[in-house]
């Protein structure tokens, strides 16, 4: 079975630049997740879809960072203009939904640098 | 809103002994997930603890969890190099599903 598909692996921008992550969950899973991974920290949940639908976004900074789920398969998120604090690895998980056991299943990540 | 705290932040620890981590939560969270990092790699989900006094193991490694005190333990046994890595634990949050994680464990293990 495939797993969480991420791109691109790494990217290294200016500051007021825009970056955009792309996202392809395991096939059939519903609940689809973007996490924010500072270096030394735990993941950090920036947006939650359900099928095609926001279910959670609230600590998602609004003005810089957006995220969409076309289709209810792939996602993008794409951060506009970026700043240093957004340097970080960028997590996308999935899983099959609440009823399951909720295990989340991730990608490898997305990791920008905003110099 | 669910907080989750671990202790300790980093272990130095020598190949054999044995040791535990914690992880503490702040609210209720009906179940308690356990993962692993490597070094630039992504997080591999370790073991889902869904009911008080849940127990799992696997190979060295030993999760159960407490859900009156709030409480899920990570044990490890004999430890070998192989374990060194970051461990992170995770409880779920109200009906969303989200999972919110603790800082993580950063686990070394010397020869």
């Amino acid at each position: 079975e495939a797993g969480v598909a991420q791109s691109p692996r790494y990217k290294i921008i200016e500051k007021r630049q825009s970056v955009a992550f792309w996202c392809n969950p395991i096939s059939g899973h519903a609940t689809l997740y973007w996490y924010q991974q500072i270096l030394g920290q735990g993941p950090k949940l920036l947006i939650q879809f359900q099928n095609n639908g926001v279910v959670d976004d609230s600590q998602l900074p609004k003005d810089r960072f957006s995220a969409e789920r076309l289709k209810g398969v792939d996602s993008t998120l794409k951060i506009q203009p970026a700043k240093l604090e957004d340097s970080a690895v960028y997590l996308c998980a999935s899983s099959l939904g609440t009823a399951n056991t909720g295990e989340l299943f991730f990608g490898e990540g997305s990791r920008l640098t905003v110099l | 809103e669910l907080k989750v705290e671990q202790n300790p932040l980093f272990l130095s620890m020598q190949e054999g002994k044995n040791y535990t981590i914690y992880c503490n939560y702040s609210t209720t969270s009906d179940r308690l997930y356990w993962y692993r990092q490597d070094p630039g790699k992504s997080l591999e989900s370790l073991f889902v603890l869904l009911s008080n006094g849940a127990v799992k193991q696997e190979g060295r490694l030993m999760a159960s969890l407490d859900t009156k005190a709030r409480l899920s333990t990570l044990h490890i046994t004999a430890a070998v190099h192989d374990l060194s890595a970051t461990y992170f634990c995770a409880g779920r949050s109200g009906n969303t599903g989200k999972l919110i994680f603790g800082q993580g464990t950063t686990l070394q293990v010397k020869p």
